[in-house]
C-alpha cells in the first residue's frame, strides 16, 4: 500500500488567498484525521471523520477553515481566506476502527507558508 | 489546556547509552498511550503503545513504562543509535469511545556518535 498521500507537499500563498490541501487515506481505513503541527502546540487535531462523516471538529480554529470527505478515498482541508498565522505543517492520518486500536498512519504533510 | 505534556523540548544522549523520554498527562480518562517518531520532512510513524492495564511494554530496544498514579509515562531506548535521532511524540486516547488521540508537543532526541 502507498500509505496516506497528501498533496501538495509545499504550498506558498499570499494572505487572503484560498488554500486547499488534499489527502488520500490508506485503502480500507474508515477514519481520517487532519492535524496541524506548530512549535508551540505540537500536533493539534483539527477535525476527524469516521465513515466519511465529521465526528469532531472542535479543533478547527475558526470559520475560515473547512474540511470535507466526499468519499472514502479523498478528503480536503480548505482555508479561506488564508492568513500568515496559518503557516504550519498540516498532516492527514488514517486508521481502521477495531484493528491495532488507535494506531493512526500519517502522510508526509503539507508545509503551508502564507506571506 | 495541554492535556498531554512533554516538558523537555530536546535531549542529547551519547550513542550506546540509554535515552529516556518523558510524558505527563492530566486527563484520567485516557487509558491508551502511544509513542510516535518523526524524521524531518516525514510524517510521524507509530513506534510503541501501552494500555492502562499494563505498566510496561517492550519491543526490542524500546520499552514504554506507565505510572497511572502519577499520570506519567516514559520511553526508554537502549542502546541508543544514531538512527534514533528524531522528534518523539507522546499521544493518549481512550480504548472505548472515539478514536481521537491527543498529542504532546514532542521531544527532539539527538544521539551523539
Amino acid at each position: 500500500d502507498a500509505g496516506v498521500i497528501q498533496s501538495p507537499r509545499h504550498e506558498v500563498t499570499e494572505m487572503g488567498q484560498e488554500v486547499t490541501l488534499r489527502c488520500k487515506p490508506i485503502s480500507g481505513h474508515n477514519s481520517l484525521f487532519w492535524y496541524r503541527q506548530t512549535m508551540m502546540r505540537g500536533l493539534e487535531l483539527l477535525i476527524y471523520f469516521n465513515n466519511n462523516v465529521p465526528i469532531d471538529d472542535s479543533g478547527m480554529p475558526e470559520d475560515r477553515f473547512s474540511a470535507k470527505m466526499p468519499n472514502a478515498s479523498f478528503s480536503t482541508l480548505k482555508i479561506q481566506p488564508s492568513e500568515p498565522r496559518d503557516s504550519a505543517v498540516y498532516f492527514c492520518a488514517s486508521s481502521q476502527t477495531g484493528e491495532a486500536k488507535n494506531i493512526q498512519y500519517f502522510g508526509a504533510g503539507t508545509r503551508l507558508s502564507v506571506l | 489546556d495541554q492535556q498531554v505534556k512533554q516538558n523537555s523540548p530536546s535531549l542529547s544522549v551519547q550513542e550506546g547509552r540509554i535515552s529516556i523520554l518523558n510524558c505527563d498527562y492530566t486527563n484520567s480518562m485516557f487509558d491508551y498511550f502511544l509513542w510516535y517518531k518523526k524524521y524531518p520532512a516525514e510524517g510521524p510513524t507509530f513506534l510503541i503503545s501501552i494500555s492502562s492495564i499494563k505498566d510496561k511494554n517492550e519491543d526490542g530496544r524500546f520499552t514504554v513504562f506507565l505510572n497511572k498514579s502519577a499520570k506519567h509515562l516514559s520511553l526508554h531506548i537502549v542502546p541508543s543509535q544514531p538512527g534514533d535521532s528524531a522528534v518523539y511524540f507522546c499521544a493518549a486516547g481512550r480504548n472505548f469511545g472515539n478514536e481521537k488521540l491527543t498529542f504532546g508537543t514532542g521531544t527532539r532526541l539527538t544521539i551523539i556518535p
